[in-house]
Parts: structure tokens; sequence; C-alpha cells
């Protein structure tokens, strides 16, 4: 068990550039989640997969945002023309349908810097 | 009003005191409760999970759940300088539907002085 890796760790873009990160969960977890944390705020749920069917997104995700999880393994996260408002920490996470029960572990994230 | 709200910090102690960290939550439906703690710059780090009433001990950590008073807070005795971090708090109404879709709160920041 590796724990939940995301690349790359920091990515530095200037503003209407798109912007690509990958997460590889735990490899018996089923579920993955993306998150959103920027200074001072808790993360900020943006979208969850159950094997490659991606069952929910949030507001917070506009049609600048996509996410994909083929094959249910890892997860990409595209953000298109990027803006300054981008900024911030990127979160993945994994949790098994099973025990024990509801509990993400996180990746380290992406640190995205929008110029 | 936030779905999670944390104790605003940041909150201090000594090296060797018990450190409080409350939070309440609004959807009385939650099931699942759990406490991160993240070091600055760093991604949130499990601590504790918790799903009945009652208390759940874990070495030096506490975490108390209250559903009817919809509060969960989490204890740590014996409080180091290593504990310095925010520590984020976690909700999930759970169940197939919800699948473990967490809501946190903002963090309450707490910093052990030697």
């Amino acid at each position: 068990d590796t724990g939940v890796s995301q690349n790359p760790r920091h990515k530095i873009t200037k503003r209407g550039q798109n912007v690509t990160f990958r997460c590889d969960p735990i490899s018996e977890h089923n579920r993955l989640y993306w998150y959103r944390q920027t200074l001072g705020q808790g993360p900020e749920f943006l979208t969850y997969f159950q094997n490659e069917a991606q069952l929910e997104k949030s507001r917070l995700l506009s049609d600048r945002f996509s996410a994909e999880r083929p094959k249910g393994s890892f997860s990409t996260l595209e953000i298109q023309r990027t803006e300054q408002g981008d900024s911030a920490m990127y979160l993945c996470a994994s949790s098994s349908h099973d025990y024990p029960r509801d509990t993400q572990y996180f990746g380290p994230g992406t640190r995205l810097t929008v110029l | 009003q936030k779905e999670v709200e944390q104790n605003s910090g940041p909150l201090s102690v000594p090296e060797g005191a018990i450190a409080s960290l409350n939070c309440t939550y609004s959807d009385r439906g939650s099931q699942s409760f759990f406490w991160y703690r993240q070091y600055s710059g760093k991604s949130p780090e499990l601590i504790m999970s918790i799903y009945s009433n009652g208390d759940k001990e874990d070495g030096r950590f506490t975490a108390q759940l209250n559903k009817a008073s919809q509060y969960v807070s989490l204890l740590i005795r014996d409080s180091q300088p290593s504990d310095s971090a925010t520590y984020l708090c976690a909700v999930n109404l759970g169940g197939d539907t919800n699948a473990g879709k967490s809501t946190f709160g903002d963090g309450t920041t707490l910093t052990v002085k030697p």
C-alpha cells in the first residue's frame, strides 16, 4: 500500500492555459474524490467517482473543469482556460466502499498557481 | 450558516496541557465524523474517525460525539509542540447515495508552546 499519489506536486501556469492533474488512489479503493483548498479554508468537495462512474459534481465545478477516471483506476482533473481564481491546492482522496466506513485518505495535493 | 463549523482559533496551549477542539454540524442525517490534522503546506492526515455517540480514544487523542446536540470534539492530552497544526473536522452523510462525500470545517489552528 503506497498511499494516494498525485502529480505534479506543483504547477505554475499562465492565465488562459489548460492544466491536467493526475491522481492514483490506494489500489483497493473503489471511490475517488477531488477537493480544492484555498488558504485558510477547509477542503471543498469538487467531484467523486465510484469505480469509473462520476456520481456527483459540485456546483463549484464550472464548465472549465472536467474529471475522468477511465477503467476505475487513476483519475485526471483538467482545468481549461485557467483563471487566477483557480489558484489553490487540489487534493485527491480515496476510500473503500467497505471498512473503514467512508474513511478518506488524502494524497499530497497539487498546488496550482495561475499567473 | 456553514454546514460544519469549528471554534475559531487560533488556540494556544502550553506543552503538556489538554487541547480541546470543537465542531458543530447542521445536517442531522450525518453518520460519519472525522478529525484530520494538517500541517502548513501539507495535505490533511486522518487522526480519528467516530460513528457512534460517546467517546473514542486512540493514544493521546479522544473524539467525542453527541448526535443529539450535533456536536463532535477532539481532545488532545499531553499536548506536544509537534501537535501544532490546523485541525479539520469533516462530516459525511454516508450511505450509498452520498458515498462518503465529506464536508469540512475551516479548521482550528493549534499552537503548543514549549
